[in-house]
């Protein structure tokens, strides 16, 4: 099953924060986050592991709650750097596929 | 280190034509994927291969799509005859499975782009 991405956009001033969400019907081994510019291939951010860890990466960071299958990517003080659109691909068992979220669309004006 | 490389990065063919497209994976990895990605169907995987082995193609549209492994280096994607429909940009990505973390990172070529006419 697709997980589900919310917001599909959104459109932000440069240095405002940004919450996007990534959400299951099954339960998770893990959750990964990609970032993809237009017209360039999808870029790792991070993995969350299931255990609700939050990790950080630079001024974005996420967390996952095993329990209800979420995990959510948080964007601080946005830079115009970090337009793009936001993938989650999660996985929930031993294989190594990924189902990837449709993707959330984020827009940073100056 | 040079990252995944994938050849052609743009193709234009007709309906009907035979479309091969090509992937390099990074030195070492022992997964690559092969995706597609279009505007209405999002990022949806075909196939992926662990150690030159095809281990899940359900994504495979049809048999008109074929993608081998000969050996560690290269891997291709095939479509006989191509369809308009098929247009889009196909992605390879490699990984390093990481056991013992648990987790494991996608390293995405470039992409190629196809249109068939």
């Amino acid at each position: 099953q697709q997980p589900v991405q919310s917001p599909q956009a959104v459109i932000l001033r440069e240095g405002e924060d940004a919450v996007i969400n990534c959400s299951s019907s099954k339960a998770l081994y893990s959750v990964h986050w990609y970032r993809q510019k237009h017209g360039e291939a999808p870029v790792f951010l991070m993995i969350l592991l299931k255990g609700g860890e939050q990790k950080g990466h630079d001024k974005i960071s996420a967390s996952f709650n095993e329990k209800k299958q979420q995990s959510s990517l948080y964007l601080t003080a946005s830079q115009l750097s970090y337009s793009g659109t936001y993938f989650c691909g999660t996985r929930g068992g031993s294989n190594y596929q990924l189902i990837w979220g449709a993707g959330t669309k984020l827009i940073i004006k100056p | 280190d040079a990252g995944v490389i994938q050849s052609p990065r743009h193709e234009v063919t007709e309906m009907g034509q035979e479309v091969t497209l090509r992937c390099k994976p990074i030195s070492g990895h022992d997964y690559l994927f092969w995706y597609r990605q279009t505007m209405m169907r999002g990022l949806e995987l075909l196939i992926y291969f662990n150690n030159n082995v095809p281990i899940d193609d359900s994504g495979m549209p049809e048999d008109r799509f074929s993608a081998k492994m000969p050996n560690a280096s290269f891997s291709t994607l095939k479509i006989q005859p191509s369809e308009p429909r098929d247009s889009a940009v196909y992605f390879c990505a490699s990984s390093l499975a990481q056991r013992l973390a648990g987790g494991y990172e996608q390293f995405f070529g470039p992409g190629t782009r196809l249109t068939v006419l």
